[in-house]
């Protein structure tokens, strides 16, 4: 069965700091792997991954995705209370449609 | 441009009762698709559309059904209400391989009572 599985679940760090998301996942036909943010509602798209090693950046956001490991990490630097959001990973799978299993999400909270 | 637009945003069912779930999207995708989320929980696919007229089965598709007669709409229907069907429903489009991922519909927050 595909499992996508993020860690830690929850978080609670001060504003300034940094912070980083794992993601895993198992699998079968695996294309992408995606990052998405949700705030109060729809989750927003951040990244799309496809090859092994290569960082995508945004601003403070960055993502790098390791094929031999099977995993992904999400950073983000110098944190500000509106990053507080749920953090979904996502791995599309498949021929065809874009079809995407999510993990459970790491919810990340920023204390100012 | 609106984008992905979802009907109703908030709805309360009796058990066993039906309704159906509005998505429209006027970017042209040709990939439509509906999610359930759970508290606490990732989305799981519940049906996808790969274009006008073509229809399929995602994660969780038992006690729904879709159609998807046109290149904008794709209405998700619930027959016979039950309350594990509780859940934020999200409608998604996307532009075959999107390299920008989905386009995610605001939500519809369903409680079956």
């Amino acid at each position: 069965e595909d499992k996508v599985v993020q860690s830690p679940l929850s978080l609670v760090v001060h504003e300034g700091d940094t912070v980083t998301l794992n993601c895993s996942y198992e699998v079968t036909n695996f294309r992408s792997l995606l990052w998405y943010k949700q705030e109060k509602k729809a989750p927003t798209f951040l990244f799309m991954l496809t090859s092994s090693g290569i960082e995508k950046k945004s601003g403070r956001l960055s993502s790098i995705l390791d094929k031999k490991e099977l995993s992904s990490i999400l950073n983000i630097t110098a944190t500000q209370t509106g990053d507080s959001a749920i953090y979904l990973c996502a791995v599309e799978k498949g021929v065809g449609a874009q079809k995407l299993v999510f993990g459970q999400g790491t919810r990340l909270t920023i204390n100012p | 441009n609106a984008g992905v637009t979802q009907t109703p945003k908030f709805r309360i069912l009796k058990i066993g009762q039906s309704m159906t779930l509005q998505c429209t999207q006027d970017m042209n995708h040709n990939y439509m698709y509906w999610y359930r989320q759970d508290p606490g929980m990732g989305l799981k696919l519940i049906y996808y559309s790969v274009g006008a007229g073509i229809t399929d089965k995602g994660e969780v598709p038992n006690g729904y059904n879709v159609s998807r007669s046109t290149t904008e709409d794709f209405p998700l229907r619930l027959e016979l209400a039950a309350p594990s069907q509780t859940s934020v429903y999200f409608c998604a489009s996307s532009k075959d391989r999107g390299r920008d991922g989905y386009t995610f519909g605001s939500g519809t927050r369903l409680t079956v009572v």
